[in-house]
């Protein structure tokens, strides 16, 4: 079993939709959890952040962690076609631990 | 606005041959990475430097891959011989570090696609 595991998908939305996208994970010492967005062709660059369990929410983008569930999710409100890249969720252990990446969901969001 | 720049974007090769890549992490970053992204996987740490030392090579194949940040800026990660498995993504990243403590952010790179024919 992995350690992070992430629907690849693809999943494909219209204009306006809320979109879930999901991650569980094994290692119960995972304490920092953190979503990535890939453009094609470009390096990921970094959505949210949390620390341990909770919500997150920047903009139209919320982040929840529950610990208890090695479950984490991001939603996003109100997609755009803008939206349309590879989500990838990530999370370490410590500060100076490597992040663990799950294989990412292919978003589309249609006009 | 800061980046990560990286060369070649794209690289064709055939097997045996050597491969270099070639990172330049945002300035100031202490913290670089390189990491290997297959494609529909997600990104894989080959390699972390602490300045001009490696703290974590632990999955980086060292029969025939190599890393060098020599004097603690820029970085090469070379590949000798290239194997047809060796086609991904190769991607860098660098953090800002405040004595021992590793910033959260990694600011990514666009990446080397390398193929190996």
């Amino acid at each position: 079993q992995k350690e992070v595991e992430q629907d690849p998908g693809p999943l494909s939305v219209p204009e306006g939709a809320i979109v879930s996208l999901n991650c569980t994970y094994s290692n119960s010492a995972f304490q920092y959890f953190m979503w990535y967005r890939q453009y094609s062709r470009k390096g990921p660059e970094l959505l949210m952040y949390t620390y341990s369990s909770g919500n997150k929410e920047d903009g139209r983008f919320t982040a929840q962690v529950d610990k208890s569930s090695k479950y984490i999710s991001l939603f996003i409100r109100d997609s755009q076609p803008s939206d349309s890249a590879t989500y990838l969720c990530a999370m370490r252990r410590g500060s100076n631990y490597k992040l663990t990446f799950g294989k990412g969901t292919l978003l589309t969001v249609n006009p | 606005e800061a980046e990560v720049a990286q060369s070649p974007r794209y690289k064709i090769t055939e097997k045996s041959q050597a491969v270099a890549f070639w990172c330049d992490p945002i300035s100031g970053h202490a913290t670089l990475y390189w990491y290997r992204q297959i494609l529909g996987q997600g990104p894989e740490l080959l390699v972390q430097f602490q300045d001009e030392s490696v703290v974590d090579d632990s999955q980086l194949p060292k029969d025939r891959f190599s890393a060098e940040r020599l004097k603690g800026v820029d970085s090469t990660l070379k590949i000798q011989p290239a194997e047809l498995g060796d086609s991904a993504m190769y991607l860098c990243a660098s953090s800002l570090a405040v004595g021992a403590v590793i910033a959260y952010e990694q600011y990514f790179g666009p990446g080397t696609r390398l193929t190996v024919t």
